[in-house]
């Protein structure tokens, strides 16, 4: 079967940095991506790591090791707005479905 | 640029009720997705179309249907509604196989 796992709930301070992590087990493995949620909004595409390594895109940074099945998502200089959910979600390369984590909430204190 | 469209954004409907929930896809995207989320929870695909052919079928109920026109815009169509159909259906679109857009979602409130 194809299942991913990540942590439901990370607390953080503002301006501090944050990583989520999410290990999957899937078939067909064809990339990994990340999506911020905000509570009654849509998914809002963050990253996609289709190999190995270090993906940065200003603040977010995405990282993938296929080899041990497990990515992350790493949040730098937090602020208030960054409080989301964010969900991880593996393509799998038969259909180009995307199969997705349970989602973590990310609260955000000042 | 453009976005995916939805609508209506919300609905309200009664029990054994039919709703049918309209998407426009970004222009030149080639697949469509549909998605149900309930509250707390990560959003379930239901069905998915490549070039207006049913692509895949996730956990979409016998009583849901969906098509894709010869614009590419997209009807979900749901017949004998029940309570726990109350949820936001996402619909999202994509190049070829690449990153999923999504549209706002239109917020179904079945009573």
């Amino acid at each position: 079967g194809q299942s991913l796992e990540q942590p439901s709930e990370v607390t953080a301070v503002e301006g501090a940095i944050v990583q989520i992590n999410c290990t999957y087990q899937t078939s067909g493995f064809y990339g990994l991506s990340w999506y911020q949620q905000h509570d009654g909004g849509a998914p809002t595409f963050l990253s996609y790591n289709a190999l190995d390594g270090l993906e940065e895109t200003g603040r977010f940074s995405s990282f993938l090791s296929r080899s041990d099945s497990y990515g992350y998502l790493l949040l730098q200089e937090l602020q208030m707005k960054d409080s989301a959910s964010y969900f991880c979600a593996v393509i799998d390369g038969s259909n180009y479905q995307l199969i997705w984590g349970a989602g973590t909430k990310l609260i955000i204190k000042p | 640029a453009a976005g995916v469209i939805q609508s209506p954004r919300h609905l309200i409907k009664e029990k054994r009720e039919t709703a049918t929930l309209k998407c426009y896809p970004i222009p030149r995207h080639d697949t469509v997705y549909w998605y149900q989320q309930g509250p707390g929870q990560d959003p379930q695909f239901l069905i998915s179309f490549y070039e207006k052919m049913q692509s895949d079928k996730g956990s979409i109920p016998d009583r849901f249907s969906a098509q894709q026109f010869s614009d590419y815009h997209s009807e979900l169509n749901m017949s004998s509604l029940e309570l726990g159909d109350s949820a936001l259906y996402f619909c999202a679109s994509s190049f070829y196989g690449g990153e999923q857009f999504f549209g706002p979602g239109t917020r179904l409130t079945v009573l």
